[in-house]
């Protein structure tokens, strides 16, 4: 079983619609959580971190479940721009290296 | 302030021979990491260093792969003897201090063995 699992998708989503995708961790131990933006042939680009009472970034919402293991990225009013790849990165306890997941791909269309 | 600096951005190898990825930190940055994402694939962790040391190596292949990280200069990653599946990107992050939330990656370097 793989460390961080996504649903590669794609997700296709209207322009304007909500498109929300999870990922799920196996190590219990794993203390700080991300989620990474990566465009095609491009190096990934930290979207936010995810804290356990939820975070807001503007159009972004990450949720943490420590309970199940899993995170959620939700994005509102979906922008052409926001196609991409979107990795679920975690960061094991006391560790310094990042674990990723193969990543989840939405694709935006008007 | 310069981001992460990695050069060259495309590499071209025959299998055989050595292939040398620079990585240059942010500013201020003592902290590098090296990842290895193949064709359709995850980015996999290699190797952590910091100045003159390698903290964690538990990524690296075995054989043919090393990394050093000098006093003075760039971060290296080296490949001796370059086989096909070596073709991948090599991204490297930095960070200031001695976790990686927060790293910033440099643009990558395309490695293909032909």
């Amino acid at each position: 079983r793989k460390e961080v699992e996504q649903d590669p998708g794609p997700f296709n989503v209207p322009e304007g619609a909500t498109v929300a995708f999870n990922c799920t961790y196996s190590n219990s131990a794993s203390q700080s959580f991300f989620w990474y933006r990566q465009d095609c042939r491009k190096e990934p680009k930290l979207l936010m971190s995810v804290y356990s009472s939820g975070n807001e970034d503007g159009r972004f919402t990450a949720q943490l479940n420590r309970a199940s293991q899993y995170i959620s990225l939700l994005i509102r009013d979906s922008k052409l721009s926001d196609s991409a790849t979107y990795l679920c990165v975690v960061n094991k306890a006391a560790g310094n290296k990042l674990t990723f997941g193969g990543g989840t791909r939405v694709l935006v269309k008007p | 302030n310069a981001g992460v600096m990695q050069n060259p951005r495309h590499l071209v190898r025959r299998r055989g021979q050595e292939a040398r990825l620079r990585c240059s930190p942010m500013k201020g940055h003592s902290h590098v990491y090296w990842y290895r994402q193949l064709p359709e694939e995850g980015l996999k962790f290699m190797v952590y260093l910091q100045k003159e040391n390698i903290i964690d190596e538990s990524g690296m292949p075995k054989e043919r792969f090393s990394a050093e990280f000098p006093k003075e200069g760039p971060s290296i990653l080296r490949i001796q003897q370059v086989v096909r599946g070596d073709s991948a990107a090599y991204f490297c992050a930095s960070s200031p201090g001695g976790r990686s939330e927060g790293s910033f990656f440099g643009q990558g370097t395309r490695l293909t063995v032909v």
